[in-house]
């Protein structure tokens, strides 16, 4: 049984530029959050998809946006990437209702480095 | 606001038993996570508490006191493998049940 997985692991981007990274969730999870983690730091909720909308927000600007396709995968883009956006992106899957909510399974992360 | 106050780092022996404490502060809540995480890797689900007393899986137990707004994460029987950062989060139903998550406790162990 898959995980949650993510894509690319590691990427290099220049200030200005756009990104994008792909999350696909654990079989059998609806949901999808996006985390940002800077190092040493806890992460910091994006966002939530959920039936293909985004659901719940975090405090970030409108630069991070996403989607969510019908197969529960989701993306989460970029633009105008700044210096202080390298960190690492994580994914983070889950059944939407009941308990399940409180059960997120994390992918190993996207990490992004602005130079 | 939120926030949520956690040690910086806890050193350990092997073998040994250690509790990571967790305060928050968030205008609802709705239950306290832990998760584990290893250097260079993603996030595990240890525990949640919803309700206030003491949950225990394996060698792993979490607490809560809900008039506290306080929990801890207790590590027992420590191996070398248990050493990781150690996450709390609280939802948080004033954010619209966002997951606030603490800055880690680095849990380090010795032989």
């Amino acid at each position: 049984d898959a995980g949650v997985t993510q894509s690319p692991t590691h990427l290099i981007k220049t200030r200005g530029q756009q990104v994008t990274l792909r999350c696909s969730p654990k079989s059998g999870h609806d949901t999808v959050s996006w985390y940002q983690q800077a190092l040493g730091q806890g992460p910091q909720f994006i966002f939530q998809y959920y039936e293909e909308e985004e659901r719940q927000r975090g405090n970030f600007p409108d630069r991070f946006s996403g989607h969510q396709f019908p197969n529960y995968s989701s993306e989460l883009n970029v633009n105008a990437l700044l210096l202080g956006d390298s960190a690492l992106y994580l994914c983070a899957s889950s059944f939407f209702g009941g308990s399940g909510a409180n059960v997120l399974t994390f992918g190993a992360g996207s990490r992004l480095t602005v130079l | 606001g939120q926030s949520l106050e956690q040690p910086s780092e806890v050193t350990a022996v092997e073998g040994a038993i250690v509790q990571i404490n967790c305060t928050y502060q968030t205008s609802g809540f709705y239950g306290l996570s832990w998760y584990q995480q290893h250097d260079g890797g993603a996030p595990t689900f240890l525990s949640y508490n919803a309700l206030d007393g003491l949950e225990e899986t394996g060698r792993f137990s979490s607490f809560l006191s809900r008039s506290d707004s306080y929990g801890y994460l207790l590590l027992q029987e420590l191996q070398m493998k248990d050493s990781a950062s150690y996450f709390c989060a609280v939802r948080d139903g004033g954010s619209n049940y966002q997951l606030i998550w603490g800055a880690g406790t680095k849990l380090i162990i010795k032989p």
